[in-house]
């Protein structure tokens, strides 16, 4: 079993939707969590992170953690056509030594 | 503008040649890192430094060799020995010892074997 499961996609919806992306992980030690968007050819880019169980918000991004079901969540509203790209999840925390684990991402097409 | 630079943007390599990717950052982070990313692999750590003139070995460093003798600067040697070298490779820093581990990504290194 995958320390981090995330769905590859792709994922395709209309301009104004909600999407909804979703991770889960095994590791009960990871303590912090991640969300990074990257578009076709680039470094992966920063979105979210939360390191508590709950809702952060920033924009129209939403992220979710739930650690007692292992299983994280971002939450984008109004998308647009520039939303289109992978989304890959993230998570780490003390495991023997600092750990971060990526998922493998999942991409997202948001059409006009 | 603080940030990671990663060079070159492309590379190209014959087989049996050993070819450098440069990683330079000065966002003052201690830490940097080295993944290789594959289509549906997501990303894979392939060595990693805290701190100067120290580093670890990732989930996948056979045939890579990393060197880290400034803190601004982390170059990554794919070797003759990486049997699969053609990959999208992602240099990132952070700051150490931060339970956060927030990572910043450059834009990446695309090498082709040919």
């Amino acid at each position: 079993q995958k320390e981090v499961e995330q769905d590859p996609g792709p994922l395709s919806v209309p301009e104004g939707a909600i999407v909804s992306l979703n991770c889960t992980y095994s590791n009960s030690a990871f303590q912090y969590f991640m969300w990074y968007r990257q578009y076709s050819r680039k470094g992966p880019e920063l979105l979210m992170y939360t390191y508590s169980s709950g809702n952060k918000e920033d924009g129209r991004f939403t992220a979710q953690v739930d650690k007692s079901s292992k299983y994280i969540s971002l939450f984008i509203r109004d998308s647009q056509p520039s939303d289109s790209a992978t989304y890959l999840c993230a998570m780490g925390g003390y495991t023997g030594g600092f750990k971060t684990i990526f998922g493998a991402g999942t991409r997202l097409f948001v059409k006009a | 503008d603080g940030g990671i630079t990663q060079s070159p943007k492309y590379l190209f390599r014959k087989e049996g040649q050993n070819v450098t990717l440069s990683c330079e950052q000065n966002l003052n982070h201690d830490a940097m890192y080295w993944y290789r990313q594959d289509p549906g692999q997501g990303l894979r750590l392939i060595y990693y430094s805290q701190i100067v003139n120290d580093f670890q070995k990732g989930d996948i460093a056979e045939g890579y060799s990393v060197s880290r003798e400034k803190k601004e600067s982390f170059p990554l040697t794919v070797t003759s020995a990486q049997k699969n070298p053609t990959a999208f490779y992602l240099c990132a820093s952070s700051f150490r010892d931060n339970l956060r581990n927030e990572q910043f990504f450059g834009p990446g290194t695309r090498l082709t074997v040919l």
